[in-house]
């Protein structure tokens, strides 16, 4: 069965700075790739997507990369703020049809002033 | 906010008890997910409900059902609880479709068994 991986531990870097996040997965490879944002008590809120095709994806501040053969994705966040602080999921499709996503456990980020 | 709204937010039931979760989606979403996630981890699928029919399942044993109403709206049924449902029931509602794969998120109910 697919396993995603990412950093268990918290990342806690400067504002300004960049954060680097990684999404390693195993066996098949996704048609897709999706990035979360989870706050504490609430639901994940959708990021980003990538596309199999696709080697980058940016979206303001974000940035995600996909690399089918390393089997890995990175999120960057530039420009970091304190407000970027959350827990970033990543989540693959699960070739059971649309929607139907596994996720990682999360890497924790703190950005800190 | 997503739109998806879920109720209610925090439940105490004890050990082989039954709840039922309910979940209203986002305007003119036909398909609603459930997802499990335990303190620490990622949500894990349960199941999938599109025109009103399961469309999908994860490792999940059959005293977790669902249902999902002409009005998209869906219902978590937990039958005879254990400790280890206790977990954050998180709803998603999305399009079906290619190029609408994202999830739209509840804020999720926080099950606590005891």
């Amino acid at each position: 069965s697919q396993k995603i991986e990412q950093n268990s531990e918290a990342l806690n870097i400067q504002e300004g700075k960049t954060a680097t996040l990684t999404c390693n997965y195993t066996n098949y490879s996704p048609a897709y790739l999706q990035w979360y944002r989870q706050d504490p008590g609430r639901g994940p809120v959708f990021l980003l997507l990538i596309r199999e095709n696709e080697k980058e994806k940016r979206k303001e501040r974000l940035k995600v990369t996909f690399d089918t053969t390393l089997k890995q994705s990175l999120f960057h966040v530039t420009a970091s703020q304190p407000a970027d602080s959350a827990t970033y999921l990543c989540a693959l499709e699960s070739g059971g049809g649309y929607n139907k996503l596994i996720f990682g456990a999360g890497t924790r980020l703190a950005v800190h002033p | 906010e997503t739109g998806v709204t879920q109720s209610p937010t925090h439940l105490i039931k004890t050990r082989g008890q039954q709840v039922t979760l309910r979940c209203s989606s986002q305007s003119g979403h036909n398909t609603v997910s459930w997802y499990q996630q335990a303190l620490g981890q990622g949500p894990q699928f349960i199941f999938q409900y599109y025109r009103e029919e399961e469309n999908g399942r994860g490792n999940f044993p059959p005293r977790f059902s669902g249902l999902q109403f002409p009005n998209y709206s869906s219902e978590l049924n937990v039958n005879a609880l254990e400790l280890d449902d206790s977990a954050l029931y998180l709803c998603a509602s999305s399009v079906s479709g290619t190029e609408n794969e994202k999830l739209f998120f509840g804020s999720g109910t926080q099950l606590s068994v005891l």
